[in-house]
């Protein structure tokens, strides 16, 4: 009964490297997130997306692509993979509308070697 | 643009002993404001949340927060910190449009002595 839950929670890979990391949400919510943490624990949102919808595109490196296939799916698919993509990548969920809290996931720990 | 400041990055407690996390924030309207925790290896887990009214909000965990507008501050308050309170504490601003966009401090990291 996870609420939001992502695969894989560990993802060690070579640089040049392709990978996905997926989201899944049970929680009926139509607007969900990614965000990438640094090694200095710092947030940022990456994209949004409402109704499969992109919505935010902060400024992500175009080797970066969400995909939504439904609203409560929520993919991330990196092409060739970079040492400072090394991070903890979240996916998150909300109702859309101000001021609604997001319900993140347990986190995915990208390491590029 | 809107931001948020913690200007502690550490902070060290006895267990027992009150607490209080600062953040200040900046935004050009009402803000929504809101406070996560995230324990190691973990994933980001709300604590509170501050919307419009009572300025004094309450929260999981025994943990409360106040807003103030003068100050452009929502400081995180418990009476009585336990070990299990160790963790990274994240104040975040939401937009109130646009995407629902959180903006996160810099964080804190809370460490309980016992």
């Amino acid at each position: 009964d996870t609420a939001v839950s992502q695969t894989p929670k560990y993802l060690v890979t070579q640089m040049g490297n392709d990978k996905s990391i997926k989201c899944e949400q049970n929680l009926g919510h139509d607007t969900m997130y990614w965000y990438k943490q640094d090694s200095k624990k710092f947030l940022k949102i990456m994209f949004s997306y409402n109704n499969k919808e992109l919505i935010i595109n902060e400024t992500v490196p175009n080797r970066f692509s969400p995909k939504s296939p439904d609203k409560a799916h929520l993919n991330l698919h990196i092409n060739s993979l970079e040492l400072g993509d090394s991070a903890v990548y979240f996916c998150a969920s909300s109702q859309s509308g101000g001021g609604y809290e997001q319900y993140f996931g347990p986190g995915t720990r990208l390491t590029v070697t | 643009a809107q931001s948020v400041t913690q200007p502690d990055i550490h902070i060290t407690v006895s267990e027992g002993a009150s607490l209080e996390l600062r953040c200040n924030y900046s935004y050009g309207a009402t803000p929504y404001l809101f406070w996560y925790v995230q324990s190691p290896g973990q994933g980001l887990q709300l604590l509170l949340k501050y919307f419009s009214g009572d300025t004094l909000v309450q929260g999981i965990k025994g943990f409360e927060a106040e807003f103030k507008r003068s100050q452009s501050s929502f400081n995180l308050r418990k009476p009585s910190v336990h070990w299990s309170d160790a963790a990274e504490y994240f104040c975040a601003v939401g937009s109130t449009g646009g995407g629902n966009k959180l903006t996160f401090g810099t964080g804190t990291q809370l460490k309980v002595e016992l």
